[in-house]
C-alpha cells in the first residue's frame, strides 16, 4: 500500500513565524503536490514537483514555498507565517513523471493554527 | 479552463436510503474522473474512476459512470449506511497538462 506521511498532524504557530510541513513517501512515486483545504473552496493547489529539485506553482502559491532535495520528500515552507494561513494542508503523491492523470494518493493532512 | 461542479451539501440522509451526488465537469480533450472520499480527521482516499467515456467505476457499493454527452460522473449508492458519512469529492484529470481539478466537496450525513 501506499503511505504518504505528514510531520503534524496539528500545529499551532504565531504570526510571523517560519513554518516547515514535511510529506514522505514510500513508493517512489515521480510526482508531489500541496493543497490547502478550506471550508466551501474545496482543494486548492499550493505547488507540485514532478521531479527532484523540480518544482512549479500551483493556483495559490504566493506566501509559500517548496523544498524536494530528496525524490521521497516535499517540504511546504511558510516564511512568515500569517492568519489567512490557517487552513488545513494536504500532502499527494502520484506516479507518472510529468503526467497527472494518474491516482493521487493523500496524506492525512496537517491542521495548521496560525495565532 | 477545466472545471469540476459537484451539488452543494451538506446533504442528509437516513439510513438504507438511496444517494445521488451530481458531478458535472468542463475539460478539453478526454479526462479521467475520479471520487475521492475524505472520513473524519483523515486525508482524501480514492473511492472509484473513470477513464474513458461509457465507464463505469465501482467500489463498496458506489458507482459512476462517465458520461461525455452530458459532461457527468454522478455518484450513487443504493443503500447507505452510518459509516458513509464523510465528504465526496469530485475531480478530473488529463493524460496532457499537469493538474488535477478538485469539485468544492459535498459533506454526507447519514443517520440511523
Amino acid at each position: 500500500d501506499v503511505k504518504v506521511t505528514q510531520s503534524s498532524r496539528y500545529l499551532v504557530k504565531r504570526t510571523g513565524e517560519k513554518v516547515f510541513l514535511e510529506c514522505v513517501q514510500d513508493m517512489d512515486h515521480e510526482n508531489m503536490f500541496w493543497y490547502r483545504q478550506d471550508p466551501g473552496l474545496g482543494l486548492r493547489l499550493i505547488y507540485f514537483s514532478y521531479d527532484v529539485k523540480m518544482k512549479e506553482k500551483g493556483d495559490i502559491p504566493e506566501g509559500y514555498s517548496v523544498s524536494r532535495e530528496k525524490k521521497e520528500r516535499f517540504s511546504l515552507i511558510l516564511e512568515s507565517a500569517s492568519t489567512n494561513q490557517t487552513s488545513m494542508y494536504l500532502c499527494a503523491s502520484s506516479n507518472g513523471g510529468a503526467e497527472f492523470y494518474n491516482e493521487q494518493f493523500f496524506g492525512p493532512g496537517t491542521r495548521l493554527t496560525v495565532l | 479552463g477545466d472545471s469540476v461542479t459537484q451539488m452543494e451539501g451538506p446533504v442528509t440522509l437516513s439510513e438504507e436510503a438511496f444517494l445521488t451526488i451530481n458531478c458535472t465537469y468542463t475539460a478539453t480533450g478526454y479526462p479521467s474522473l475520479f471520487w475521492y472520499v475524505q472520513y473524519p480527521g483523515e486525508g482524501l482516499q480514492l473511492l472509484l474512476k473513470a477513464t474513458k467515456a461509457d465507464d463505469k467505476g465501482s467500489n463498496k457499493g458506489f458507482e459512476a459512470t462517465y458520461r461525455k454527452e452530458t459532461t457527468s460522473f454522478h455518484l450513487e449508492k443504493g443503500s447507505v449506511q452510518v459509516s458513509d458519512s464523510a465528504v465526496y469529492f469530485c475531480a478530473l484529470s488529463k493524460n496532457t497538462g499537469n493538474q488535477f481539478y478538485f469539485g468544492t466537496g459535498t459533506s454526507l450525513t447519514v443517520i440511523p
